[in-house]
């Protein structure tokens, strides 16, 4: 079975530094990677997504993420962050096995100071 | 192009009672899943359908039912309501009836249930 942790509850970030969130996964196969960000009141919304290839992934908004096999890792960075980018954000796994259910980490809350 | 649509926004109910919620998929999308997240648990999968079928079901009590309907709206219902089932339910829609590197699931704004 799929696992996902995120280990940072809570990140602060000074507005116009770097950011790297950190995600590790659990799964015997290749998995399907995805990042997603959900603002107070919101759904969610998918930043980027890895499923093969390079294991560098440029999203939306600036993020990229980094997919290393060897230490089970898929960490989000964006190289400077703007006010708007605090929200919460979930890291999620899914695999090959024909459905669409993701599993999901337990989030990390951004908060960007000034 | 509208986004998912999910009905109502928030929802007040007391223990015992039944609830049903609804979602409205993206135009086209024929596969809805269904989530609960609380603060203590999380992003937790509850079910999934795709044309008019139920293919997967998260480790919820039978309680917790949904169906789709042809037009690929979907709902759910949640019985004998407990103070547990106090969360935010959040369903997606997406084209294909799995995970692939060419589909996206796209998530509604959520129902915000709250058991008294």
């Amino acid at each position: 079975a799929q696992s996902v942790t995120q280990p940072d509850i809570h990140i602060t970030v000074s507005e116009g530094a770097s950011l790297e969130l950190r995600c590790n996964y659990s799964y015997g196969a290749t998995p399907y990677l995805f990042w997603y960000v959900q603002s107070p009141g919101q759904g969610l919304q998918l930043l980027l997504k890895y499923f093969s290839g390079d294991t560098l992934v440029q999203g939306i908004k600036g993020f990229e993420a980094e997919f290393k096999r060897s230490q089970s890792s898929f960490n989000l960075r964006k190289p400077s962050v703007h006010w708007s980018d605090a929200a919460e954000y979930f890291c999620a796994v899914g695999a090959n096995t024909g459905f669409q259910k993701l599993v999901f980490g337990t989030g990390t809350r951004l908060l960007v100071s000034p | 192009k509208a986004g998912v649509t999910q009905t109502p926004r928030y929802l007040i109910k007391t223990r015992g009672q039944q609830v049903t919620l609804s979602c409205s998929p993206i135009s086209g999308h024929r596969s809805v899943s269904w989530y609960q997240q609380t603060p203590g648990q999380g992003l937790q999968f509850l079910f999934e359908y795709f044309s008019e079928t139920q293919r997967n079901k998260g480790n919820f009590p039978g309680r917790f039912s949904g169906r789709q309907f042809s037009n690929s709206r979907s709902e759910m219902n949640v019985s004998t309501l407990e103070l547990g089932d106090s969360a935010l339910y959040l369903c997606a829609s997406s084209l294909a009836q799995a995970v692939s590197s060419t589909d996206t699931q796209y998530f509604g704004p959520g129902t915000r249930l709250t058991v008294l």
